[in-house]
């Protein structure tokens, strides 16, 4: 069965760069878009872009485009979601999910990412 | 890309049904069906419910089920259940490769 095992919290200070990972297993990791998504403690879900495992490209929604990278390692299935100069809006719980029909499907358990001086 | 547009909270007393509106543009929910549903409960990741409209992934119940009409998508859950209670998230696929979440509506069962 599709599973996505995400890195653990993390704490940074505002500036700084995170990078959270996400293992696959159960499927052909080249296969699947992965997308990623953030949620805000008590608001909603965010989409913050994607990535094909398989070619290494990557779409990034206009909110965070020069911030966000996303890459991929194949040889550990395993995606990456890095973003950059935090600021205490960035708390939040990241998840990755597998794509299904463009939409996310399968999902990580969630990173809670905290910013904070 | 602007979020879609659903209701904050909508409710329903157990054995009801209870339908959830997700309104787009026509760049996103009326040009596409690549509309999910998804259920998260309190702590949890969320959980697909719906894809393309009005599948359902295998192991979800036929309570739940998906529509769509113009610009405007629907979730609508029949004989509620009291684990249903829950926040209800859609999302569309908005082309150019991007994708568009709804705001969350929670779903009380009284």
């Amino acid at each position: 069965q599709v599973q996505l095992v995400q890195s653990g919290a993390e704490v940074k200070k505002p500036g700084a760069s995170v990078k959270v990972s996400c293992k696959a297993s159960g499927y052909t990791f080249t296969g699947y878009y992965m997308h990623w998504v953030r949620q805000a403690p008590g608001q909603g879900l965010e989409w913050m872009g994607w990535i094909n495992p398989s070619s290494g490209g990557a779409n990034y929604a206009q909110k965070f485009q020069g911030r966000v990278t996303m890459t991929r390692d194949t040889s550990i299935s395993t995606a990456y979601m890095e973003l950059s100069s935090l600021r205490s809006d960035d708390t939040a719980v990241y998840y990755c999910a597998r794509t299904l029909s463009y939409g996310p499907g399968s999902w990580g358990q969630g990173t809670l990412v905290t910013v904070s001086s | 890309q602007s979020a879609l547009t659903q209701p904050p909270s909508a409710s329903g007393s157990p054995g009801q049904s209870v339908t959830i509106s997700c309104t787009g543009t026509s760049s996103d929910v009326g040009s596409y069906n690549y509309v999910s549903w998804y259920q998260q409960h309190p702590g949890k990741a969320p959980k697909l419910i719906i894809y393309e409209v009005n599948k359902r992934p295998s192991g979800v119940p036929d309570r739940f089920s998906g529509s769509k009409s113009g610009n405007t998508a629907s979730l609508t859950v029949s004989g509620l259940q009291a684990e249903d209670e829950a926040d209800y998230y859609c999302s569309s696929y908005a082309g150019s490769d991007n994708v568009v979440f709804g705001g969350g509506t929670k779903l009380t069962v009284l």
